[in-house]
């Protein structure tokens, strides 16, 4: 166990809604990376969160947004959902720059 | 051009053997480098990480680094039937405010037979 909580588990949306994805950080870390995984793929980067702020992003459209709250914990936003966007959707506690722990993911259907 | 590279298996090895997983990168400016197991339907797990030349042990698990040759591996000895899984490679390519931006292989899958 890493210490860092995912909610849902699992997710089935319909093509064109909103989800909001929840991950909570190990104690201690104080900056949370999400991650898109699909079928078959490693994880893409989405964007990582120091500090409440956003502190990279990969090459993901504006639709993918985020939060961090003053506990470190951190949200994902996907507007607008697309069927590519089902995926698995990894949260990463870390120290700035140490080494990241995943949570157990968060399985998204868009139908 | 894939920034990572790994070969997608599946590696086959006899219990007892020794596993060898490798992953090149192209960014020569990569500062560290991370090796994940990740069971079918699970989330990767850390196994071991590597930020300089030469080899690291940790346990059966061997990390080895060439970053002339942008090149990476993870050794696993005396391979058992529980090492069978996806071996992600990720490589440390850093953001802006200093941050880790991991990119990764599409995985290895090790399978250790009876």
């Amino acid at each position: 166990e890493t210490g860092v909580t995912q909610s849902p588990t699992h997710l089935i949306k319909t093509r064109g809604q909103q989800v909001t994805l929840r991950c909570s950080s190990q104690s201690g870390h104080n900056t949370v990376s999400w991650y898109q995984q699909a079928l078959g793929q490693g994880p893409q980067f989405i964007f990582q969160y120091y500090r409440e702020e956003e502190n990279g992003r990969g090459n993901f459209p504006p639709r993918f947004s985020g939060l961090q709250f003053p506990n470190y914990s951190s949200e994902l936003n996907v507007n607008a959902l697309e069927l590519d966007d089902s995926a698995l959707y990894l949260c990463a506690s870390s120290l700035v720059a140490g080494e990241a722990f995943f949570g157990q993911g968060t399985r998204l259907t868009v139908v | 051009q894939k920034e990572v590279e790994q070969n997608s298996g599946p590696l086959s090895v006899p219990e007892g053997a020794i596993a060898s997983l490798n992953c090149t990168y192209s960014d020569r400016g990569s500062q560290s480098f991370f090796w994940y197991r990740q069971y079918s339907g699970k989330s990767p797990e850390l196994i071991m990480f590597i930020y300089s030349n030469g080899d690291k042990e940790d346990g059966r698990f061997t990390a080895q680094l060439n970053k002339a040759s942008q090149y990476v591996s993870l050794l696993i000895r005396d391979s058992q039937p529980s090492d069978s899984a996806t071996y992600l490679c990720a490589v440390n390519n850093g953001v802006t405010g200093g941050g880790n931006k991991l990119t990764f292989g599409t995985g290895t899958q090790l399978k250790v037979e009876l």
